[in-house]
């Protein structure tokens, strides 16, 4: 297992909209449409944010969506927020119930 | 409301055995049909899962680990634990324990954690 590939850093104004990728293999993300995003803020416990792709747990804002495309999957934050400033982690399913995180990616609002 | 705690030493010896425990409050890990987890964080890097346990004590851990973790439960005190073994200092973390959206998955979906415990491998 390989960790998932995200871009190190996003950044975005507020208002803005923007996407973070994800993209692992045919082994994992290319195969399973059971991707999870998490939001982290330092000194803070992971927060899930969207489950199987596209899923909102409860409680969690419609800004926050996620989408999938060959082995590729992606978070889109809409509207951003300056709370939104924080790390992102996708994981996704590598079957034999078995999962992989992805890297992580800081996400700064300017 | 759900609620994890981890607990146990905050600093170990290399070569020595990691020894943590999750303890759950606000409902019974048995007979929920879930996959108590347990994840890592080394200090500025990302997130790796360990393992997970199903209340039954069905195991499935991280490949690259797999030869040092040991996941039990103990439905008696609902609480379930984390072993490892042979630490080197690649092994200080925080280690959070968590419970997954869904039930009866290991899907990597996990909605509810613990504060998570720093665990210093050094002498």
């Amino acid at each position: 297992q390989s960790a998932l590939t995200q871009p190190a850093s996003v950044s975005g104004s507020p208002g803005q909209s923007i996407t973070i990728s994800c993209t692992g293999t045919s082994s994992d993300v290319g195969t399973f449409n059971i991707v999870s995003w998490y939001q982290q803020h330092p000194g803070k416990a992971p927060k899930l944010l969207i489950y199987e792709v596209t899923k909102w747990p409860s409680g969690i804002s419609n800004r926050f969506s996620g989408s999938k495309s060959g082995n590729t999957a992606s978070l889109t934050i809409s509207g951003l927020q300056s709370e939104d400033e924080a790390d992102y982690y996708c994981c996704s399913y590598a079957g034999s119930n078995t999962f992989v995180f992805g890297g992580g990616t800081k996400l700064t609002v300017l | 409301q759900l609620q994890l705690q981890e607990s146990g030493p905050g600093l170990v010896k290399p070569s020595e055995t990691l020894s943590l425990t999750c303890t759950v409050s606000g409902d019974s890990i048995s007979p929920t049909k879930f996959y108590w987890g347990w994840i890592r964080q080394p200090p500025g890097k990302g997130l790796e899962w360990i393992g997970s346990i199903y209340y039954s004590g069905i195991t499935y851990y991280n490949p690259s680990l797999k030869s040092r973790v040991t996941i039990s439960v103990d439905t008696s005190k609902n609480q379930f634990s984390l072993r490892l073994t042979s630490v080197i200092a690649a092994d200080t973390a925080v280690y959070y324990c968590a419970r997954p959206h869904s039930p009866s998955r290991v899907y990597g979906d996990f909605f509810y954690w613990g504060q998570g415990i720093l665990v210093t491998v050094s002498s």
